[in-house]
């Protein structure tokens, strides 16, 4: 049990539409990252927000955004989603900030997502 | 910019066997080392990380691995697997930013599923 949860946990969605996906962040924690992890592939850094601000991006389009909000909840968006957007994705939340080098970060179980 | 490299796609391993999965890092600057596990159908677990000091980190399920900064490595062993070792292990390293401030942002590798056959 991390603390990290993540909703939904499967959806499906069409080629072109928009998705949401959403997670609540262990307690305390002010840095939540997201990543994308293709069937078989490493997880990919999408992008990171601290103190909801983004705080760095992995080589990720515009299409792909996000959200955190005063509770450390968070959101991720992505736009004219394409077939290869298919992918689990996964929230990670830490504690940041100066002298908090190495600090464990907690990942969620993920959202599946599938473009048809 | 990092990059992880994880020597073995798939490792085949009888019970009560010894295993080493075998990671390779690249890095401009100083790294955080982490390996992580992933179970089917699940997020991913923290095994153990090395931040400084002594090379030779012990972590949760008897699991251990050893830093080697001349080799740019970060293999991790287990004396003896078991089948509930069956899983897929990432290898991932996080820039040591300046005045120890660290957010975290993982690079990982391509995975290696370790397969515990009876």
């Amino acid at each position: 049990e991390t603390g990290v949860t993540q909703s939904p946990t499967h959806l499906i969605k069409t080629r072109g539409q928009q998705v949401t996906l959403r997670c609540s962040s262990q307690s305390g924690h002010n840095t939540v990252s997201w990543y994308q992890q293709a069937l078989g592939q490493g997880p990919q850094f999408i992008f990171q927000y601290y103190r909801e601000e983004e705080n760095g991006r992995g080589n990720f389009p515009p299409r792909f955004s996000g959200l955190q909000f005063p509770n450390y909840s968070s959101e991720l968006n992505v736009n004219a989603l394409e077939l290869d957007d298919s992918a689990l994705y996964l929230c990670a939340s830490s504690l940041a900030g100066p002298y908090t080098s190495g600090n464990t970060i907690y990942f969620g179980e993920g959202s599946w997502l599938t473009v048809v | 910019a990092q990059s992880v490299t994880q020597l073995d796609s798939q490792v085949p391993v009888f019970e009560e066997a010894p295993v080493e999965l075998r990671c390779n890092y690249s890095s401009s600057v100083s790294v955080y080392l982490f390996w992580y596990v992933q179970y089917p159908n699940q997020g991913l677990q923290l095994l153990l990380k090395y931040l400084s000091g002594s090379t030779l980190v012990k972590g949760i399920n008897g699991f251990e691995a050893e830093f080697n900064k001349s080799q740019t490595s970060f293999h991790l062993r287990k004396p003896s697997v078991h089948i509930s070792d069956t899983a897929e292990y990432f290898c991932a390293v996080s820039e040591k930013a300046a005045g120890g401030t660290s957010y975290g942002k993982l690079t990982f590798g391509q995975g290696t599923i370790l397969t515990v056959h009876p």
